[in-house]
């Protein structure tokens, strides 16, 4: 079965820092990856997603992540933090076997705080 | 453009009590579903359906039921609430169904606690 591991359920950085969230994954085929993030009392919007193209992947806001397949990871990050990135991250791999659109695994979310 | 609307927004229901979420889209999304959110456990889906009469169960579809009478609407219900269905569900859709690395589109969600 597909799962993931976000390691640190919560990370701080200032204002201006690098940001790297962390998603290891376990898959037995080659999976797709999502990165999405969740603004306070508002549902999960897409950052980005991994499709088996090029390992770097930019998504919006600055944000990018690299597949690794030897290190099974899908890190986040973002060169400079900005008070607007506080939010709640979860990486997500999708079973692509079934042919199911969609039918995500996500992982239990890491809470990025910003400060000044 | 309104995407994947969720009603209500809160709800507080007492053990036993029953009631329907409801979820509509307007981006003619033949995959929908419906994931619980729980702190510390990230996102759990409920049900699924890849299109109208077609629905299926995720990883924690215990006391729900769903039906798909047509594109645009998913109703999650809850037969007997009961207080570990406090929870904060979303309802998600994607187009099209039969691509997996097609993203979901979420609503804002419904709070649901039970007391």
């Amino acid at each position: 079965a597909q799962s993931v591991t976000q390691l640190g359920s919560h990370v701080s950085v200032s204002e201006g820092a690098l940001v790297l969230l962390r998603c290891n994954y376990s898959s037995s085929v080659p999976p797709y990856l999502f990165w999405y993030v969740q603004y306070p009392n508002q549902g999960l919007q897409l950052l980005l997603k991994y499709t088996s193209a090029a390992t770097l992947v930019k998504g919006i806001n600055g944000f990018e992540a690299e597949f690794k397949k030897s290190e099974t990871s899908f890190h986040l990050t973002k060169p400079s933090a900005h008070m607007s990135d506080a939010a709640e991250y979860f990486c997500a791999v999708s079973d692509h076997r079934t042919g199911t659109a969609s039918k995500l695994t996500f992982g239990t979310g890491t809470r990025l705080q910003v400060t000044l | 453009n309104a995407g994947v609307t969720q009603t209500p927004k809160f709800q507080v229901l007492k053990t036993g009590q029953s009631m329907t979420l409801q979820c509509a889209q307007d981006m003619n999304h033949e995959y929908m579903s419906w994931y619980r959110q729980d702190p510390g456990m990230g996102l759990r889906l409920i049900h699924y359906s890849v299109g109208a009469g077609i629905t299926d169960q995720g990883e924690v579809p215990n006391g729900y039921n769903v039906s798909r009478s047509t594109t645009e609407d998913f109703p999650l219900r809850l037969l007997s609430a009961a207080p570990s269905q406090t929870s904060v569900y979303f309802c998600a859709s994607s187009s099209p169904a039969g691509q997996a690395n097609s993203p979901l589109h979420f609503g804002n969600g419904t709070r649901l606690t039970v007391t």
